[in-house]
């Protein structure tokens, strides 16, 4: 079935780090692609989203280009700041259906 | 514009004990999602609510029934709760995406329930 596969966390950084989280996705369709970030004790924000092959997604200094020959939607940002630090979720959604496929997150810790 | 609001924010039940989770959003979206968040897990789809007067199950929707009352609530009723369902309750809403690219999903601040 469809489903998202992300790095397990969790990711420990000092400030000013590059960050990578990847994510790999198994969909029968043409999904379009988010990735969601969760501060402690908040609930979901969109982050980013790219709805065909090649589109990059940016919000915030964080990047993700779909990327559909290797099934992939990696998360960049070159200088993580403290106020980075949350969990980040990638997932996906299918036209047949409207409701999203989380991956399992990646919790992500920027030390100052 | 509130958004996605839900309450309550925190609850704490006994075995067999039954209660209604409620949400409601302002956004004049069609389609309304409950999720649960377990650690591990990431966020696994209960029911869902395309448009009013609808509603489908989703990934785990063993234990829950759901309403749609009207185009803004959507609630969640646990009718004999259990210790495998404490648990973090997400709703959320969006245009509905049939015919075209997903719509962004926009959550609500959650519901934190544990059951003893």
């Amino acid at each position: 079935g469809d489903s998202v596969t992300q790095m397990e966390g969790p990711v420990t950084l000092s400030e000013e780090a590059f960050l990578t989280i990847n994510c790999t996705y198994t969909a029968t369709g043409y999904p379009s692609l988010f990735w969601y970030v969760q501060y402690p004790g908040e609930g979901l924000q969109l982050l980013l989203k790219a709805t065909k092959a090649d589109d990059k997604g940016s919000n915030k200094g964080f990047e993700a280009t779909y990327r559909k020959e290797t099934t992939s939607f990696h998360l960049e940002k070159g200088s993580v700041q403290v106020s980075d630090s949350a969990v980040y979720f990638c997932a996906l959604s299918l036209r047949s259906q409207g409701n999203l496929i989380f991956g399992k997150g990646t919790k992500l810790s920027v030390k100052p | 514009n509130a958004g996605v609001t839900q309450t309550p924010k925190f609850q704490v039940l006994k075995t067999g004990q039954s209660m209604t989770l409620q949400c409601a959003q302002d956004m004049n979206h069609n389609s309304m999602y409950w999720y649960r968040q377990d650690p591990g897990m990431g966020l696994r789809l209960i029911y869902y609510s395309a448009s009013e007067g609808t509603t489908d199950k989703g990934e785990v929707p063993n234990g829950y029934n759901v309403s749609r009352l009207n185009k803004r609530e959507f609630s969640l009723r646990l009718e004999s709760a259990a210790p495998s369902q404490t648990s973090v309750y997400f709703c959320a809403s969006s245009v509905p995406g049939l015919a075209q690219p997903p719509r962004t999903q926009y959550f609500g601040p959650g519901t934190r329930l544990t059951v003893l």
